[in-house]
């Protein structure tokens, strides 16, 4: 069964305090695997596509990277301003326009 | 700048009332998906389209449908609301083929 799990659910940080968050899949085939940050009340932003084991993508103080049953996503010295929910999605093993998504980690960095 | 737009950002509904949600995008995206986010339960897709009244179901259309009449233009359907559908509604567009999602900001739907 396709499924993605996210860890930890919440995490806290002191501003600086650099850390990784994990998203774990198990579908066949990979097609590319999605990370997206939502803040509060607001839809899910588009980060990065990861597409096979060993790349990395980096965007400012993230850095998401991919295996082959996992990835993670890598926040160093964290600034109050990346506190927001980040979700991980892959497409589905037979119906790859559908991405499934996990629940997200709720990051919260604190000065 | 790109932007998927949703109509209503609260509405408050009775059960059993009709509830219309409309989404539309700019971005000449083929492809448009209806999610609802629940606590601890993530996203989770309701129905998507590839195409002017084309349809597909997705993990959780019981109790729902849609309508693709433009391109732009998708709007998700609640023939009879329950108290079970208070819910994030969250609309999204992609090109064909892609999955990158671009989302509105979001539909916060209470059945009362």
């Amino acid at each position: 069964e396709d499924q993605v799990t996210q860890s930890p659910e919440a995490l806290r940080l002191q501003e600086g305090e650099s850390s990784s968050l994990n998203c774990s899949y198990t579908v066949s085939g990979l097609r590319g695997l999605f990370w997206y940050r939502q803040d509060p009340g607001k839809g899910p932003e588009f980060l990065f596509t990861l597409y096979s084991a060993g790349e990395e993508k980096e965007k400012e103080r993230l850095k998401a990277t991919l295996t082959k049953k996992e990835s993670f996503l890598h926040i160093t010295a964290p600034k109050p301003e990346d506190s927001a929910t980040y979700l991980c999605a892959v497409p589905q093993t037979y119906n790859t326009d559908k991405l499934i998504f996990g629940t997200g980690t709720r990051l919260q960095v604190f000065p | 700048d790109v932007k998927v737009t949703q109509s209503s950002r609260y509405l408050v509904k009775r059960t059993g009332e009709k509830v219309f949600l409309e989404c539309v995008q700019d971005m000449d995206h083929e492809n448009m998906f209806w999610y609802r986010q629940d606590p601890g339960l993530g996203l989770r897709l309701i129905y998507f389209s590839y195409d002017v009244k084309m349809k597909e179901k997705g993990d959780i259309p019981e109790g729902y449908s849609v309508s693709r009449e433009k391109k732009e233009r998708f709007s998700l359907i609640l023939e009879s609301a329950s108290t079970n559908q208070t819910s994030m509604y969250l609309c999204a567009s992609s090109l064909l083929g892609a999955n990158v999602l671009t989302f509105g900001a979001g539909s916060r739907l209470t059945v009362l």
